[in-house]
């Protein structure tokens, strides 16, 4: 069963733009990731937010993390063609020893 | 550094064969799981091993198997195959299965 939930389904956007994608989850976690998938390859690793912190930053991705909501959010600022892809989030919950549980994805389209 | 490599990177089977994919870890990574991923979804988690030892194993059927080897590498097995294992097969690996995994770019299955 999937654990997180993306949203929304599907982003379409203009280059420069910023893109904003949310995720919720189910269970208490020790850390959440989020990873990038183009046209169905290999996953592609972001950025990774243990369960004690509520912002990360790493180049133009700033991700955030409320536990109390059980949500985290991704933020790509000023969006390029080349971003687009599907992006997902994965959880690494409290004594699954490390099984990351996805969610369904955000497929992001940016426009030139 | 060579990243996680996985073969073949396509297959067609016929139901009711067998399958083995193979995956190799990134360098000085001693954890590999498996993941399943079917069109339009996140990837499921199939299998964790960690030093030659089963970790965690996901909610699928005994049709399923893999092992890891000493040079940690790992096979994945699927018997009896079904139309409804098509689908992509990701490899991931970590140090030690409890941080980051990096994937590989999958094997894509179809079972005709």
């Amino acid at each position: 069963s999937q654990q997180g939930e993306e949203d929304p389904q599907a982003l379409s956007i203009q280059e420069g733009e910023n893109a904003t994608m949310n995720c919720s989850y189910k269970t208490s976690i020790n850390n959440l990731q989020w990873y990038r998938q183009n046209s169905g390859r290999g996953l592609v690793h972001l950025i990774l937010i243990r369960s004690n912190e509520r912002e990360k930053h790493s180049g133009r991705l700033r991700v955030t993390l409320d536990t109390s909501k059980k949500s985290s959010s991704l933020l790509i600022t000023a969006s390029r063609a080349a971003d687009t892809a599907s992006y997902f989030c994965a959880t690494d919950a409290r004594g699954s020893q490390g099984n990351l549980i996805f969610g369904k994805g955000t497929k992001l389209s940016v426009k030139p | 550094d060579a990243g996680v490599t996985q073969s073949p990177t396509h297959l067609i089977k016929t139901r009711g064969q067998h399958v083995t994919l193979r995956c190799s870890p990134i360098s000085g990574h001693k954890s590999v799981s498996w993941y399943q991923q079917v069109l339009g979804q996140g990837p499921q988690f199939i299998f964790q091993y960690y030093e030659k030892e089963e970790r965690g194993r996901g909610n699928f059927p005994d049709r399923f198997s893999a092992r890891q080897f000493p040079n940690y590498s790992s096979e994945l097995n699927v018997n009896a195959l079904l139309l409804g294992d098509s689908a992509l097969y990701l490899c991931a690996s970590s140090q030690r299965g409890l941080e980051t995994q990096y994937f590989g770019p999958g094997t894509r299955l179809l079972v005709l």
